[in-house]
Parts: structure tokens; C-alpha cells; sequence
């Protein structure tokens, strides 16, 4: 099994630009979760889809950050203008059915720097 | 659980000691599960441990174990025989509404050869 599969592992960018966030949750998952993490604020959930249907964003923080899941195997966050506070390690993960206690199991994550 | 607190940024011990992490948190909610997630070096999290509200019996894999107390609101990790792949952050964290995962602040563990 591949696990959650995250592109690009690193990116580095510079202010203004626009940035894409990749993600491939474990086949068969039917929910994906975009997390930031950083050292101020710790670990964050931005967004889940269930189904590919977006359920919370109350977690993105502006409307520079969007998300889309246009199938059950991707899954794209982005980030347009970028701005140098977010720069972070941004985790995308997959659980299966749904259901409150399922174990979520996170990418190897997305560590963004915007200069 | 909506908030979910670390109180111990760092700990350090030496190999095959015993050492215990703590978790305390808050919920309104009569059912929830509480995690301890694992973040070694290479920045990956991995889920080290679960424990259901309702259940009683403390849950235990391996090396790890919890001790949950529910009126108190606390959820400490156990990890005994400490192996130097334990080193890493350890985040507890507790599911808030059906799905949301609400982290702790890490504590940073060291154990020493």
C-alpha cells in the first residue's frame, strides 16, 4: 500500500506567487483532511472532504486558501497570493468510512517556504 | 475534545526507562476518542495509540499504554523499556464533532543511550 501520497515535498516561492499543494489519499478512503502545521500555532485542520465534499473549512484562514477534491483520488490546496506567514508543513491525510475514531493516516507533508 | 493541552514541552530519560507524557483536555461531548501521535524526525505522523470515551479499560500497544481518567479529563501516555526510535514529538490529540482532529502542543522526547 502506496500510503497518502503528498507533491511536492519541499517548495520554495516567493511572495505573490501562487502555490499548489498536491495530494492522493490511500485508495478506498472516503476522507481527506488538509492540516498546517507551524511552530506558533502548532498543528491546525484547514479543511475535510467526506465523499469529496468539502465539510469544515472553517479551519482555511483567508480567502487566499482554497481546496478542491474533484474525485475520491485528489485532492489540490492552494494558496494565491502566497505571503511569507505561510510558510509551514502542510499535511494532507485519509481515513476510511467516516467515522469518529477511524485513525487518520497523514502524508509525509508539504514543507512550503514563501520568501 | 475541543481543547487539548501538553504541559511538558521537553522530556529526556535514558534507554529502557520507563517515562510518562501528559495530556490533559476539554470536551462537552459524551462520546470522543483521544490519540497520541508519534512525529519522529523525518516529520512523519504516525498514530502510536486510540482510546475510546466510553470504554473503561485503558488501551495498550505493546510498549505504550495509556491511563485514561475521565473525570479528570486526563489521557497520559506510558512508554516503557524506552528504545532510542522512540525519540520524537508525541502530540496528543483529541476528535472534536464527528471528524476533527484538535492537537495538543507536543512534547519534544529525547531518550538517551
Amino acid at each position: 500500500d502506496a500510503g497518502v501520497i503528498q507533491s511536492p515535498r519541499h517548495e520554495v516561492t516567493e511572495m505573490g506567487q501562487e502555490v499548489t499543494l498536491r495530494c492522493k489519499p490511500i485508495s478506498g478512503h472516503n476522507s481527506l483532511f488538509w492540516y498546517r502545521q507551524t511552530m506558533m500555532r502548532g498543528l491546525e485542520l484547514l479543511i475535510y472532504f467526506n465523499n469529496n465534499v468539502p465539510i469544515d473549512d472553517s479551519g482555511m484562514p483567508e480567502d487566499r486558501f482554497s481546496a478542491k477534491m474533484p474525485n475520491a483520488s485528489f485532492s489540490t490546496l492552494k494558496i494565491q497570493p502566497s505571503e511569507p506567514r505561510d510558510s509551514a508543513v502542510y499535511f494532507c491525510a485519509s481515513s476510511s468510512q467516516g467515522l469518529a475514531g477511524n485513525e487518520q493516516f497523514f502524508g509525509p507533508g508539504t514543507r512550503l517556504t514563501v520568501l | 475534545a475541543q481543547t487539548v493541552t501538553q504541559s511538558q514541552p521537553e522530556m529526556s530519560v535514558q534507554e529502557a526507562e520507563t517515562v510518562t507524557l501528559s495530556c490533559t483536555y476539554d470536551t462537552s461531548e459524551n462520546n470522543y476518542y483521544l490519540f497520541w501521535y508519534k512525529q519522529p524526525p523525518s516529520r512523519q505522523m504516525i498514530l502510536v495509540i486510540r482510546q475510546e470515551a466510553y470504554k473503561q479499560q485503558n488501551a495498550t500497544e505493546n510498549r505504550f499504554s495509556v491511563n485514561f481518567q475521565k473525570a479528570a479529563k486526563s489521557f497520559s501516555l506510558k512508554i516503557s523499556d524506552s528504545q532510542l526510535g522512540d525519540t520524537a514529538m508525541y502530540f496528543c490529540a483529541g476528535i472534536q464533532g464527528a471528524q476533527k482532529l484538535v492537537f495538543g502542543q507536543g512534547t519534544r522526547l529525547t531518550i538517551n543511550p
